[in-house]
């Protein structure tokens, strides 16, 4: 079954720094995995996705993560924060086992200081 | 861009009450989910649905958990006698196919169970 990990549930960097978020998985075949942002009051909102093209895959503001098979990682990646940055951000896997199912981290709130 | 709305936004019951959480997906999907995030803790997939029937659910939807499409618009979650844990933020979620599709989430309804 597949699991989400991500390291660090708040993570704070000054305006302008680089932002890395961790995130590790667990599948059993291969993954499709996923960044989304919650701003408050907010639905999740699709940052970007992996799905065996490209290991370096980028996303919108900015971001982008790097698929590492061998570390079973996809960490998040910004080089330089925007205050605009702070949020909530999952990680999420989904397997092609038959059934519809995305499966979400626990979340890692970014914090932005000026 | 398309939007998930979910009514209502707030919604405040009593234990053993019976609930029903409203959502209107993307026009032209065909997947749909229900998520819930208990305050502070992870999102958790509840279930899927495609072509009229659930394609997949969690251990958390168990017997007292059912939805369904009564039209050719919405989707509903229905809890029949709730409990004090069922206090959650319940998400609403639609994808145009499904596995390694971007999920599309409404705002959400914050459940309160007294």
């Amino acid at each position: 079954a597949q699991s989400v990990t991500q390291l660090g549930s708040h993570v704070s960097v000054s305006e302008g720094a680089l932002v890395l978020l961790r995130c590790n998985y667990s599948s059993s075949v291969p993954p499709y995995l996923f960044w989304y942002v919650q701003y408050p009051n907010q639905g999740l909102q699709l940052l970007l996705k992996y799905t065996s093209a490209a290991t370096l895959v980028k996303g919108i503001n900015g971001f982008e993560a790097e698929f590492k098979k061998s570390e079973t990682s996809f960490h998040l990646t910004k080089p330089s924060a925007h205050m605009s940055d702070a949020a909530e951000y999952f990680c999420a896997v989904s397997e092609d086992t038959g059934g519809f199912k995305t499966i979400f981290g626990a979340g890692t709130r970014l914090f932005v200081k000026a | 861009e398309p939007e998930v709305t979910q009514t209502p936004s707030h919604q405040v019951t009593q234990m053993g009450q019976e609930v029903i959480l409203r959502c209107v997906p993307i026009s032209n999907h065909l997947y749909f989910y229900w998520y819930r995030q208990i305050l502070g803790q992870k999102v958790e997939f509840l279930v899927s649905f495609y072509n009229n029937e659930i394609s997949e659910k969690s251990e958390i939807f168990d017997d007292q958990f059912s939805v369904e499409r009564p039209d050719g618009s919405n989707f509903t979650l229905k809890i029949r006698s709730t409990k004090l844990e069922d206090s959650a933020m319940y998400f609403c979620a639609s994808s145009e196919r499904g596995r390694a599709e971007k999920l599309f989430f409404g705002s959400g309804t914050q459940l309160s169970v007294l």
